[in-house]
């Protein structure tokens, strides 16, 4: 089936300072989203992306769908401890009636005060 | 609090047994979708249910079956459980087919021993 390479792993950053975080896919997707997930709870839709090349914030946070619609990446700006959790990329691809989501492995981050 | 619930929160149990793990869509939603989340393997779709009838498929062991009622609500039964079944199991809603945003539940944490 389809694969998202999700990058970093983890991060461990200072407060204030930016982060980034990718996805790359080896097919095309229709819809790019950025979730995270916090412990004990399901993830949290942040941004979702409709049309390749789009470039979409939300607060401090901004993602952008590749050109190739093969990849996408989601910029924190100036992170508070808050921010921690575990960032998601997923990719939709409507087809068929079926719009079911493929998960990267997750950013997993940490913001030290 | 994303509108979805998710019933029980735990669940431990032993190889070999059967149980149900329950969802409520947002009001108003009509698709239900299963996602198993695993250390290794992230999060996956299992099966997505639109207004009573299944969808589509996923990654779902033949040993897992679900269902969507009347009232909308879905149940995921896993039987003959075996140790790497033990994971997260989020169930999450859309308005329609799924082309609008999923929204998840706080999931269920299966534990198999």
């Amino acid at each position: 089936g389809q694969q998202l390479n999700q990058s970093p792993q983890s991060m461990f950053i200072q407060e204030g300072e930016d982060v980034s975080m990718n996805c790359t896919s080896s097919s095309i997707f229709n819809t790019w989203l950025w979730y995270k997930q916090e412990p004990g709870e399901g993830p949290v839709l942040l941004i979702a992306l409709y049309k390749a090349g789009e470039l979409t914030s939300n607060g401090r946070l901004t993602a952008q769908f590749g050109i190739t619609r093969k990849d996408s990446f989601l910029n924190i700006s100036a992170s508070i401890p808050s921010d921690v959790g575990i960032y998601f990329c997923a990719g939709q691809l409507s087809g068929a009636g079926s719009y079911q989501l493929t998960f990267g492995k997750g950013t997993k981050l940490s913001v030290i005060p | 609090d994303s509108g979805v619930t998710q019933t029980p929160k735990h669940l431990i149990t032993a190889t070999g047994q059967r149980v149900t793990l329950r969802c409520s869509p947002r009001s108003g939603d009509l698709s239900v979708y299963w996602y198993q989340q695993s250390l290794d393997q992230g999060l996956q779709f299992l099966i997505q249910y639109y207004n009573g009838e299944e969808r589509a498929k996923g990654n779902i062991l033949e040993r897992f079956s679900a269902q969507q009622f009347p009232d909308l609500h879905s149940e995921l039964n896993l039987s003959s459980l075996e140790l790497g079944d033990s994971a997260l199991y989020f169930c999450a809603s859309s308005v329609s087919l799924g082309e609008e945003t999923q929204y998840f539940g706080p999931g269920t944490r299966l534990l198999v021993l």
